[in-house]
């Protein structure tokens, strides 16, 4: 089983509706969890930290379930710029360093 | 905003060269890490480094590779003997204290060995 896994997609999203996607990952001992956003050609961007209680900020949700070893993230509303490929990030996965999931693509259409 | 910043941008080598990339930190960070992401591929780890030496590597991080902080700001990933498959974008981060805390990440040197 991979360390940290995700959907590759892409899901292709009409402008202003919900998107909705997990990560999961194999190590129940992981620490912390990030959601970073990539664009083309360009560099991780974080996101939003991921706590334990779930956090909102703006139109992006993100949970964790540690009993089921995912994360997710939910958009809403979604707009053209949301168009990107989303990274999931574990602490822990794998030793003390900053894994990555290979990445979720979303496709936002008008 | 403190950013990480990374030079150079591109850098173009034969393979069998030695490139340097090169890479400053935020300031106030203590946690510093290269990956690197092949065209069309998952951001892989390489190295991370904390208090002046290497505290986790690798399988990729072989013995063409390695890392110094020279200066108290500079942060290097040296390539010997660079393959065509080194061909990358090669990302530094940094984190201010622990794994909790997010990592911030330079735009990349994207190296392309011919």
């Amino acid at each position: 089983r991979k360390e940290v896994e995700q959907d590759p997609g892409p899901f292709n999203v009409p402008e202003g509706a919900t998107v909705a996607f997990n990560c999961t990952y194999s190590n129940s001992a992981s620490q912390s969890f990030f959601w970073y956003r990539q664009d083309c050609r360009k560099e991780p961007k974080l996101l939003m930290s991921v706590y334990s209680s779930g956090n909102e900020d703006g139109r992006f949700t993100a949970q964790l379930n540690r009993a089921s070893q995912y994360i997710s993230l939910l958009i809403r509303d979604s707009k053209l710029s949301d168009s990107a490929t989303y990274l999931c990030v574990v602490n822990g996965a794998a030793g003390n360093k900053l894994t990555f999931g290979g990445g979720t693509r979303v496709l936002v259409k008008p | 905003e403190p950013e990480v910043t990374q030079t150079p941008s591109h850098q173009v080598t034969q393979m069998g060269q030695e490139v340097i990339l090169r890479c400053v930190p935020i300031s106030n960070h203590l946690y510093f890490y290269w990956y690197r992401q092949i065209l069309g591929q998952k951001v892989e780890f390489l190295v991370s480094f904390y208090n002046n030496e290497i505290s986790e590597k690798s399988e990729i991080f072989d013995d063409q590779f390695s890392v110094e902080r020279p200066d108290g700001s500079n942060f290097t990933l040296k390539i010997r003997s660079t393959k065509l498959e080194d061909s990358a974008m090669y990302f530094c981060a940094s984190l201010r204290r622990d794994m909790n805390t997010e990592a911030f990440f330079g735009q990349g040197t994207r190296l392309t060995v011919v």
